[in-house]
């Protein structure tokens, strides 16, 4: 089955700092990788849309000088979280679309805590 | 912009107990997803509807595809506690577009 990778699971940084976080596709290629942003007991907000070898797409309200996302090769997306704040602390996920079979995969988080 | 709803936002139920939970949306739907998210973790997809009317089963779950192609259905069968976390269903109008989520259904089992 299609499985993604997402790294670190968990991280702590300090405000300030910048973080990155990795999502790979393992045994498929995924052209759109998609990332979210899921606060304590809500749904999954969807930040912004990664296309390979061009801009990602970003939703109403997400600063993209804020969260940059990369996504240079078919199996590979990341989010770095720039000058991170108390307030960026969250759970991260992304997903890639693995064809209509599979539909969406997602990783398995990033718990993001910013002191 | 489409939207999902689901029903029960959130339920408490005894083990053993059967589980129904709904996902309706404002337009028509050709496919429609359930995941299932673990406390701590991303969320595992669980069914993939394509057809109206579609009845699908994975195991105690069981999803149909709405005659209207506007809800979805989930059901969990005799329940048990690592039945636990959050439902979520997906759906998309269009081969090609993005999946829209809903907001998810959380659930609890009571031993």
């Amino acid at each position: 089955g299609a499985v993604v990778s997402q790294h670190p699971s968990r991280v702590i940084c300090k405000s300030g700092t910048s973080v990155k976080i990795e999502c790979r596709s393992l045994d498929f290629q995924a052209t759109t990788m998609f990332w979210y942003r899921q606060f304590p007991k809500q749904s999954l907000m969807l930040m912004a849309t990664s296309n390979e070898g061009s801009k990602a797409t970003y939703e109403q309200g997400v600063e993209k000088d804020k969260f940059l996302i990369n996504h240079a090769s078919l199996t590979l997306s990341t989010l770095t979280v720039t000058s991170a704040h108390p307030e960026d602390s969250s759970f991260y996920i992304c997903s890639a679309f693995g064809g209509d079979f599979y539909g969406y995969t997602f990783g398995s988080g990033t718990r993001l805590t910013v002191v | 912009g489409q939207q999902l709803n689901q029903s029960p936002q959130s339920m408490f139920i005894q083990e053993g107990e059967d589980v129904s939970m709904n996902c309706t949306s404002s337009s028509i739907f050709n496919t429609w997803l359930w995941y299932k998210q673990d406390p701590g973790e991303g969320p595992v997809l669980l069914i993939a509807l394509y057809k109206a009317g579609e009845l699908t089963s994975n195991g105690r779950l069981t999803a149909q595809f709405g005659i209207t192609r506007k809800d979805s259905f989930l059901n969990i069968s005799a329940s048990i506690p690592s039945d636990v976390g959050i439902y979520f269903c997906a759906g998309r109008s269009n081969y090609g577009q993005n999946f829209v989520f809903g907001p998810g259904t959380r659930l609890s089992v009571l031993p």
